[in-house]
């Protein structure tokens, strides 16, 4: 059983569409990272939520963490050619905030231009 | 600023044989994990190790042990490899160890056992 689920674990759009990954769990999380990784390299960290409801945004990316904490959703607008890639959330189990990541399975997505 | 860096960046390795991985955390990064990822699925934690010792353990057997050096540097060695221990091994490393769930990887190495 997966702790953290990503959903949908596929996704091809075209160029301009916009795009949301969810992230859900039964579980609280004392923070979550967002990760995009391209083949053959290591996860590149895009994002770290801490705080229950927080919202950050990084340029077309937009992230959320649910208000309990047990869930996050990433947001693309105008999804890009570049932005073409493996999508991983991670959440760190309390107590405290230590460093065993429990990563989902990953979200592939595939923006065609 | 040199990020994380592993090696070797490819290897093939026959079953019953032991290999050892090895790591440079990020500039000023102290805590290093490492992480096993599978084909198409996300990384699954190993250890962490933070002044030279074991912190922290994942669900993996004890063929996987590591180590970490005064320069912060660490290696990880997996002994008696099986055909399953294919996989993409990922090493990450944190400011501290107070900081270590926002973590840095490397490029990874790609282990095959045939």
């Amino acid at each position: 059983t997966q702790l953290l689920e990503q959903s949908p674990q596929f996704l091809s759009i075209q160029e301009g569409e916009n795009l949301t990954v969810y992230c859900n769990s039964s579980s609280v999380f004392s923070s979550l990272q967002w990760y995009r990784q391209e083949p053959g390299e290591g996860p590149v960290l895009l994002v770290t939520v801490v705080t229950g409801g927080e919202v950050k945004k990084l340029k077309r990316l937009t992230f959320q963490f649910g208000d309990a904490r047990k869930d996050s959703s990433l947001h693309i607008t105008a999804a890009q050619p570049g932005d073409t890639g493996l999508y991983l959330c991670a959440g760190a189990l309390p107590p405290g905030n230590t460093g065993k990541l429990i990563f989902g399975q990953g979200t592939t997505l595939q923006v065609k231009p | 600023d040199a990020g994380v860096t592993q090696s070797p960046t490819h290897l093939i390795k026959t079953r019953g044989q032991q290999v050892t991985l090895r790591c440079s955390p990020k500039s000023g990064h102290d805590t290093v994990s490492w992480y096993q990822q599978a084909l198409g699925q996300g990384p699954q934690f190993i250890f962490q190790y933070y002044e030279e010792e074991e912190r922290q353990r994942g669900n993996f057997p004890d063929r996987f042990s590591g180590h970490q050096f005064p320069n912060y540097s660490s290696e990880l060695n997996v002994n008696a490899l099986l055909l399953g221990d294919s996989a993409l091994y990922l090493c990450a490393s944190s400011f501290s160890v107070k900081f270590s769930y926002e973590q840095y990887f490397g490029p990874g190495t790609r282990l095959t056992v045939t």
